[in-house]
């Protein structure tokens, strides 16, 4: 069975820092994977997605991960944090690559000015 | 485009009672998915419907069900409430619902089962 681990509940950084969620998956097929970020009282939005090739992805505001299949990892990373960018953010492995999507438990950024 | 809308937002029931939740896909998406999110379980699948016809179900009781219609419109109904189902419940569209393609999420419908 596929599953996904996010390694943090939450995550604090200040303003400008480096942000760095991790995610580690495990499936016994190659997988597609998946950020997600939800804002409060809002639904889910795709930062970015990996199915093949590149295996560093580049998403939306600046958020990037690279798929690294040795780590089983698909950490998500942006150089420098907004105050805007504090949001739960969910890793998601879709299962045996059909439209269902596992999901982590999130981690929840904090921002500090 | 107008985007997933899910109605109502919120709602509040009785255990032992139904309930029965709406998602209106983003125009010319074909497939809806619901999920349940809760603060000790996360976001689990629920269901995912395409031109009618559920494709794949979770690991969910009986009492929680679905549907689409003919425009893609989805429902889903959970019967006998029960205070664990209190939870944010979204759904998702896509045109075909094929993983490559991206699930477009509504807000959710808050519930709260007392």
């Amino acid at each position: 069975a596929q599953s996904v681990t996010q390694l943090g509940s939450h995550v604090s950084v200040s303003e400008g820092a480096l942000v760095l969620l991790r995610c580690n998956y495990s499936s016994s097929v190659p997988p597609y994977l998946f950020w997600y970020v939800q804002y409060p009282n809002q639904g889910l939005q795709l930062l970015l997605k990996y199915t093949t090739g590149a295996t560093l992805v580049k998403g939306i505001n600046g958020f990037e991960a690279e798929f690294k299949k040795s780590e089983t990892s698909f950490h998500l990373t942006k150089p420098s944090a907004h105050m805007s960018d504090a949001a739960e953010y969910f890793c998601a492995v879709s299962e045996n690559r059909s439209y269902k999507l596992i999901f982590g438990s999130g981690t929840r950024l904090l921002v500090r000015p | 485009k107008a985007g997933v809308t899910q109605t109502p937002r919120y709602l509040i029931k009785t255990r032992g009672q139904q309930v029965t939740l709406s998602c209106s896909p983003i125009s010319g998406h074909r497939s809806v998915s619901w999920y349940q999110q809760t603060p000790g379980q996360g976001l689990q699948f629920l269901f995912e419907y395409f031109s009618e016809t559920q494709r794949n179900k979770g690991n969910f009781p009986g009492r929680f069900s679905g549907r689409q219609f003919s425009n893609s419109r989805s429902e889903m109904n959970v019967s006998t409430l029960e205070l664990g189902d209190s939870a944010l419940y979204l759904c998702a569209s896509s045109d075909t619902g094929e993983p490559l393609h991206e699930q477009y999420f509504g807000p959710g419908t808050r519930l709260t089962v007392t």
